[in-house]
């Protein structure tokens, strides 16, 4: 069965210093991964996604994330952390076999705080 | 930039009555969604929607649940007869479906609170 683990619950860090949102997925096969975020009363932003090539991929507000098949992990990570990236962070899944079955695997979320 | 809208924000409701839930996706996507979030738990895939008609259902989609798109930009979900246990935030999403890798884009939310 396919899931998605979010280990940490929160993550805590200083303004200015690296961040890192671990993510990790199982899933038959190869798979399409994404990072999502969601602020306070809105619904959930797509950051990036993984879909194959470059284990490095970039996305918006200078995130990246790494996949890494052996661990089958998918972290999440922004050189420097500012305030406003303070929110709830989830990592979703499909497999790339799924055909025209399109629906995402989520993880619980990860509440991310960044303090001043 | 277009985005996915979806009203009502909260919907109220006693138990046993039918709830329609709105959302309008991004004009030119061709893939809809309704995924479900109960308080506290991880969000849920009920259904996809492609020409018209269900793509992908879940086990949570059961008879209680429907969707439809009744005109070119609308995408309803419908429960009819709501239970307690339905209580939980509804986010309708779109995607292009030109590739499966697409990413969904998804609207805010709707609050639905089961009395």
């Amino acid at each position: 069965a396919q899931s998605v683990a979010q280990p940490e619950d929160q993550v805590n860090v200083a303004e200015g210093n690296p961040l890192t949102v671990k993510c990790t997925y199982s899933v038959s096969g190869n798979p399409y991964l994404f990072w999502y975020v969601q602020y306070p009363n809105r619904g959930l932003q797509f950051l990036l996604k993984y879909i194959t090539g470059d284990n490095l991929v970039k996305g918006s507000y200078g995130f990246e994330a790494e996949f890494n098949k052996s661990q089958t992990s998918f972290h999440l990570k922004k050189p420097s952390a500012l305030v406003s990236d303070s929110a709830l962070y989830f990592c979703a899944v499909r497999a790339a076999n799924a055909g025209n079955n399109r629906k995402l695997i989520w993880g619980l979320g990860t509440s991310l705080a960044v303090n001043p | 930039e277009p985005e996915v809208t979806q009203t009502p924000s909260h919907q109220v409701t006693q138990m046993g009555q039918e709830v329609i839930l709105r959302c309008v996706p991004i004009s030119n996507h061709l893939y809809f969604y309704w995924y479900r979030q109960i308080l506290g738990q991880k969000v849920e895939f009920l259904v996809s929607f492609y020409n018209n008609e269900i793509s992908e259902k879940s086990e949570i989609f059961d008879d209680q649940f429907s969707v439809e798109r009744p005109d070119g930009s609308n995408f309803t979900l419908k429960i009819r007869s709501t239970k307690l246990e339905d209580s939980a935030m509804y986010f309708c999403a779109s995607s292009l479906g030109t590739s499966s890798y697409n990413e969904q884009f998804f609207g805010p939310g709707t609050r639905l609170t089961v009395l």
